[in-house]
This record gives C-alpha cells, sequence and structure tokens, in this order.
C-alpha cells in the first residue's frame, strides 16, 4: 500500500529564515505530487505541483519554490520567510490518469 | 471560472442526528470530478469519495450518502445518524482533467461539530 510523510510535523522558524519542507511517497513510482497550504480561516491553496523528476509547476508567485530531487520526493523550500507563510502545509500525490489526491499529515510552521 | 462553494460554515448537531452538508460547483467542462475530503482535528486530509460528471448515481456507504444533481450543479453529502468521531472540517472539491494531471478545487470547508 501506499503511504505518505512529511516533515517536520511542526516548526517555529523567525522571519528571514530559511525553509525547507519534505515530503516522500512509498509504494507507487511516478506520483504526480503537490504542495498546498492551508491558511487560518481553512481555505486550501494549490502552491505547487509535479508531474515528473525536475517537472515543477508553480501556482501562485510568492518567495517559495519547490524542487523534486527524486521521483517520490517533494521539497518546499524558501530562502528567507514571511509572516505570511505561517500556515499548514500539505503535501498529496495522486496516480498518473486518476483524479483522486491523497494528502499527508501535514506541516505546521508558524514564522514569528 | 470553476468554483466550490460550501455555503454553511458550521454545523452543529447531536449525536445521532442526521445531517447534511451542501456543496454547489461552478465549471464550463462536461467532464469532471467531485469529491469529498474529512479533515479531522489532526490536520490529515482523508479522501472519502469521488464522482464522475457522467455518473449522476448517489452512493452510499455505511452511514455516508451522497446525492450527485448536474440540473442543479450539487453534490452534497448526508450522514445519517451522526457520531462524535465524525467530528471533523469537511470539504467538497472539483477537478477539471488538466494535460498530465489535475488539480483540485477546494471549498472553504464546513466544520460539522457532533455534540455527545
Amino acid at each position: 500500500s501506499q503511504t505518505i510523510h512529511q516533515w517536520p510535523a511542526t516548526l517555529v522558524q523567525p522571519v528571514g529564515s530559511p525553509l525547507s519542507l519534505e515530503c516522500t511517497v512509498e509504494g507507487t513510482s511516478n506520483p504526480n505530487l503537490y504542495w498546498y497550504r492551508q491558511a487560518a480561516g481553512r481555505g486550501l491553496q494549490l502552491l505547487f505541483y509535479s508531474v515528473g523528476i525536475g517537472q515543477i509547476s508553480s501556482e501562485v508567485p510568492q518567495n517559495l519554490s519547490a524542487s523534486r530531487p527524486q521521483d517520490r520526493q517533494f521539497i518546499l523550500s524558501s530562502k528567507k520567510l514571511l509572516l505570511s507563510d505561517s500556515g499548514f502545509y500539505l503535501c498529496a500525490w495522486s496516480k498518473t490518469g486518476t483524479y483522486e489526491q491523497y494528502f499527508g499529515p501535514g506541516t505546521r510552521l508558524t514564522v514569528t | 471560472a470553476q468554483k466550490v462553494t460550501q455555503a454553511q460554515t458550521e454545523i452543529s448537531v447531536v449525536e445521532k442526528e442526521d445531517v447534511t452538508l451542501d456543496c454547489v460547483y461552478e465549471t464550463r467542462d462536461t467532464t469532471y470530478y467531485l469529491f469529498w475530503y474529512k479533515q479531522p482535528p489532526s490536520g490529515e486530509l482523508v479522501f472519502l469519495i469521488r464522482r464522475n460528471s457522467f455518473d449522476e448515481q448517489n452512493e452510499i456507504s455505511g452511514r455516508y450518502s451522497w446525492n450527485f444533481q448536474k440540473s442543479t450543479s450539487s453534490f452534497n453529502f448526508t450522514i445519517t445518524a451522526s457520531q462524535v468521531v465524525d467530528s471533523a472540517v469537511y470539504f467538497c472539491a472539483l477537478s477539471e482533467a488538466w494535460g498530465a494531471t489535475n488539480k483540485l478545487i477546494f471549498g472553504t470547508g464546513t466544520l460539522l461539530a457532533v455534540q455527545p
């Protein structure tokens, strides 16, 4: 069966510091991968998605970036965090050709 | 433009009551997919159901049932005999197949509180 991992689970970082959140998927190959952010107030915003190694599409221009160095690894990064980057970050995967996405446990980021 | 509207921000019921969560969507495509996800307090989104636009049959899974009506662009979710464990935020989502992948458009969610 497939599982998706995210770490860290919780993170508190000062403004201006760098960020690296990691997501890995097990039990499948060549998944589509997604990063979402859920700010206070519940809305889920798609940040990035990837259909393959090195292929990243950005949905929202911002100071975040994503990379996919391996087939089942998806990384969300920032060089300098802003207060507005605080939120709950969710990674998700889907099989190519299917439409439901499966989500990881999330990372709660607080920028102080 | 695609849009999903969940007009109910919060619903509170007493255990064993039935509750319906509303979802209205907008899309120009003739082929699309609708979803419901559950987000318990732990935060992880749990996939509940996918419905294809060409299949209007209602679906029942245990205490859960879904009513899809293209005529009103609605995909409502009913929990029968609610339980405290049903307390969560529920999201409705829409996807239009787009290239090699799909993008989910989420509603703003409905917080369901089931009181014992």
